[in-house]
């Protein structure tokens, strides 16, 4: 049982590309979501999940987009990367309905965007 | 709109002194409260969670925190501090969307030094 995994762990971007960060998750959760962290500011949602072929934006979504095509599956994408986008990005998952539910994360991605 | 206030960005303590984080809450429904811990390079873990069960929730490796509604806190202590609990610690409020979405304090390093 694997958890919450994430690919890749660490990227170098120039400004203006693009790619796509992969989250995978073995737990059978309904609810994902993603998350960038940067210094002094916490977590901060971007976009999140609440089953196959469902999003919704979060706090800051701006610059990115998502799909959840597979359960088990949520993609980040960013169409062009900018210098602001440098940050740490978490996914998570969520066993469903309830406010009290627990979140499972993976292990990050280190992003620079040059 | 919920949010979360953590005070101190930044706490020290010696190995074996008392360990408190602060965490001050708004939330215009009945709040669930988490603390979650982030190691080095790690992703979040969660340490314990109010769900309105019992005012002092017991959580993993010592820690527990106390629901106070009169004064909309839920600080994180711990008796004894070790070495190994140098890390981040981010208090987080669930919204009441029902989809188990977190907003995030900005976390508090705890610095243990022998």
């Amino acid at each position: 049982n694997a958890g919450v995994t994430q690919t890749p762990k660490f990227r170098v971007l120039k400004t203006g590309q693009s790619m796509t960060l992969l989250c995978a998750q073995d737990m059978n959760h309904e609810y994902m979501y993603w998350y960038r962290q940067d210094p002094g500011m916490g977590l901060r949602l971007i976009h999140y999940s609440v089953g196959e072929g469902t999003t919704a934006k979060g706090e800051v979504p701006d610059g990115y987009n998502v799909s959840r095509l597979k359960k088990q599956n949520f993609l980040l994408g960013l169409e062009s990367a900018a210098p602001s986008q440098t940050s740490v990005y978490f996914c998570a998952s969520s066993s469903g309905t309830g406010r009290y539910n627990e979140q499972f994360f993976g292990p990050g991605t280190r992003l620079t965007v040059l | 709109a919920q949010s979360v206030t953590q005070l101190g960005s930044h706490v020290s303590v010696s190995e074996g002194a008392l360990v408190l984080l602060r965490c001050n809450y708004s939330s215009s429904v009945p709040p669930y409260l988490f603390w979650y811990v982030q190691y080095p390079n790690q992703g979040l873990q969660l340490l314990l969670k109010y769900t309105s069960a019992a005012t002092l929730v017991k959580g993993i490796n010592g820690f527990e925190a106390e629901f106070k509604k009169s004064e909309t806190s839920f600080h994180l202590t711990k008796p004894s501090a070790h070495m190994s609990d140098a890390a981040e610690y981010f208090c987080a409020v669930s919204d009441n969307s029902g989809y188990s979405t977190l907003t995030f304090g900005k976390g508090t390093m705890l610095l243990v030094s022998p």
